[in-house]
């Protein structure tokens, strides 16, 4: 099976960067993706990494290490409107497992 | 919006009874994804469809099951319910099903069992 673990929550404030570490354990392993889901909301597709290294994509930038089977997704700049849950998601060939998630408080 | 429609949005019902809930994926999107998330559990893979065919399988119970329509629309049905099936549903769709593509999510169904 497979098994992620992620910090259930960060806090920072408006400005500033924050980091959300993942680290995973599984068999099959295609690529580590990143979704953000407000409250109440549909998670909502962020970054995916499939080669070592790191993906910039505005603000947000994402990080893979296969050999270390982990990750990370890079928040700079934080907005009030950042505050969200951020899930990581390891993709096998057939299924997009997701860990519990990290709650992001953003304050002024 | 994603493009991907789930109806209802809410339902409130009791225990043993059925449910129903439905999923339109993106216009072209021929996978569709169902998943479960509870406050304990998280967001848990159910069960996917591509093209009308069953095509991976996940933490879905015998009392749930799920079919994919030849217009690509997907139907959940949940019986007999248990108190511990509310929960957020969520549908999400995807072009293929090579594992690499983004998966976009629907708004969700909110069920509560009482």
């Amino acid at each position: 099976g497979q098994s992620l673990e992620q910090p259930s929550e960060v806090t920072a404030v408006e400005g500033a960067i924050v980091q959300i570490n993942c680290t995973y354990q599984t068999s099959g392993f295609y690529g580590l993706s990143w979704y953000q889901q407000h409250d109440g909301g549909a998670p909502t597709f962020l970054s995916y990494n499939a080669l070592d290294g790191l993906e910039e994509t505005g603000r947000f930038s994402s990080f893979l290490s296969r050999s270390d089977s982990y990750g990370y997704l890079l928040l700079q700049e934080l907005q009030m409107k950042d505050s969200a849950s951020y899930f990581c998601a390891v993709k096998t060939r057939s299924t997009l497992t997701f860990g519990k998630g990290t709650m992001l408080l953003v304050s002024p | 919006d994603s493009g991907v429609t789930q109806t209802p949005k809410h339902l409130i019902t009791a225990t043993g009874q059925r449910v129903t809930l439905r999923c339109s994926p993106r216009s072209g999107d021929l996978s569709v994804y169902w998943y479960q998330q509870s406050l304990d559990q998280g967001l848990q893979f159910l069960i996917q469809y591509y093209n009308g065919e069953e095509r991976a399988k996940g933490n879905i119970l015998e009392r749930f099951s799920a079919q994919q329509f030849p217009d690509l629309h997907s139907e959940l049905n949940l019986s007999p319910l248990e108190l511990g099936d509310s929960a957020l549903y969520f549908c999400a769709s995807s072009v293929g099903t090579s594992g690499e593509e983004t998966q976009y999510f629907g708004p969700g169904t909110r069920l509560l069992v009482l």
